[in-house]
């Protein structure tokens, strides 16, 4: 079955620690998407990929990193810069193309708790 | 700068209602809209998105969505709620890149929909 599969589905952090969260798609997609959802905000946009080994900043990239080495996958570092990185993270896909009408798949989603 | 509004961030129905869920969008272009409905603990799904071919769109589970391009809005119906419908429903319009590619989604801050017995 192709999809996007995202890994831990929960995640604890110490405070000063790095961690990773992956995303991995099978859907032959050319971009990819990380969001941010804190309850009554919606979604917020930290990094995309719209091809292999290029990314830009979102709306909120600043504690964050990510790299798109390979076309299935684009993991995020949350940085011990963030702040206040408790949230749900989700990852998303879809064809680069130029019709506006390609919806986003996303992945099932990264529980992120600071302790 | 494209956006989204969803008013009212909680609505609550009985079972058997009309549900309404709505979305506001702004754009100096013609838009392209979705609905999106996220079950807790979930990621998003796709409800339905408008493509320009019809003014009503139909989705899945018994939902469609009429684009008014007067009232610029986009809301989300469904005749008869069922108790599998509660969830987190999300409202997103796409932005259009200088040059015309396709840009990234801008999301509504979604509305908490609860369906009482």
């Amino acid at each position: 079955d192709g999809g996007i599969t995202q890994s831990p589905k929960y995640l604890f952090r110490k405070e000063g620690q790095n961690v990773t969260l992956s995303c991995e798609q099978n859907l032959n997609h050319d971009a990819m998407y990380w969001y941010r959802q804190d309850p009554g905000q919606g979604l917020r946009l930290i990094y995309y990929s719209q091809i292999v080994n290029d990314f830009q900043k979102g709306d909120i990239a600043e504690g964050y990193s990510v790299s798109r080495e390979k076309k299935e996958s684009f993991p995020l570092t949350v940085t011990s810069a963030q702040k206040n990185p408790t949230a749900f993270y989700l990852c998303a896909s879809t064809w680069a193309s130029t019709s506006g009408y390609n919806e986003q798949f996303f992945g099932p989603g990264t529980r992120l708790t600071v302790l | 700068a494209q956006s989204v509004t969803q008013l009212g961030s909680h609505v609550s129905v009985s079972e058997g209602a009309l549900v309404l869920l709505r979305c506001n969008y702004s754009s100096s272009v013609p838009p392209y809209l979705f609905w999106y409905v996220q079950y807790p603990n979930q990621g998003l799904q796709l409800l339905l998105k408008y493509t320009s071919a019809a003014t009503l769109v139909k989705g899945i589970n018994g939902f469609e969505a009429e684009f008014k391009k007067s009232e610029t809005s986009f809301h989300l119906t469904k005749p008869s709620a069922h108790m599998s419908d509660a969830a987190e429903y999300f409202c997103a319009v796409r932005t259009v890149n200088y040059g015309g590619s396709q840009g990234n989604l801008i999301f509504g801050k979604g509305t908490k929909l609860s369906v009482k017995p």
